[in-house]
């Protein structure tokens, strides 16, 4: 079966960094996705890692391990507008995409 | 990145009726879409598969003949619900990815929010 766990919620303060971890177990594994989602809105693309390390764009830094079946979203210098949804997701090894339940992160002042 | 347009995006119909939704990729061809659903503060499920020119793979729980799924061409694939209810009203969301190989990403639309009244 597949598998995809995140924290339901954090809360930040702006200008701080927060670290939204991921965990998973699923069949066959060709990458992991992060995606930022406003409420109504469709996903946007924030990264893709599919070797172990760390990936930087920007404030939005991702982690992988594969061999732990795991990884991190990591945002610096939070503003209130990242305020949103985060959403992990695998593409597996026949090449669908499946989500975690998503961490809802708010940004306070 | 590359578009994927999804319409309508709010489309609110009567108990009983059917509902088209339609995803199209603007500047690439789309070998397999997907179709999501989600409801309120929950992620996105994925419903089916489909590939171009052949029948489309249903995730379990998912009804087939309820949620068509029709992939006709490399640029479209459109959902229908048929006989719709108010259990159905949901956010429905496509995504297009190009040919293995050439592009991991799937490109998302822009969702559909249906409301069955």
């Amino acid at each position: 079966g597949q598998n995809i766990d995140q924290p339901t919620e954090m809360t930040a303060t702006e200008g701080a960094i927060v670290q939204i971890n991921c965990t998973y177990q699923t069949s066959g594994f060709n990458g992991l996705f992060w995606y930022q989602q406003h409420a109504g809105e469709a996903p946007t693309f924030l990264s893709y890692n599919v070797l172990d390390g760390l990936e930087e764009k920007g404030r939005f830094s991702s982690f992988l391990s594969r061999s732990k079946g795991y990884s991190y979203l990591l945002l610096k210098e939070l503003q209130m507008k990242d305020s949103a949804s985060y959403l992990c997701a695998v593409l597996t090894g026949g090449f669908k995409t499946i989500f975690g339940a998503g961490t809802r992160l708010f940004v306070k002042a | 990145g590359a578009v994927v347009s999804q319409h309508p995006s709010r489309v609110i119909c009567k108990s009983g009726t059917s509902v088209k939704i339609e995803c199209r990729s603007l500047d690439f061809q789309a070998t397999t879409m997907f179709w999501y659903r989600q409801f309120p503060k929950q992620s996105l499920m994925l419903m089916a598969t489909s590939n171009e020119g052949s029948k489309a793979t249903y995730e379990q729980g998912v009804e087939k003949d309820k949620f068509l799924i029709n992939h006709a061409s490399l640029t479209l694939s459109t959902l229908t619900v048929t006989s719709a209810h108010p259990e159905d009203s949901s956010f429905y969301i496509c995504s297009a990815r190009a040919p293995v190989g050439s592009l991991t990403e799937a490109f998302f639309g822009q969702g559909t929010r249906l409301t069955v009244v």
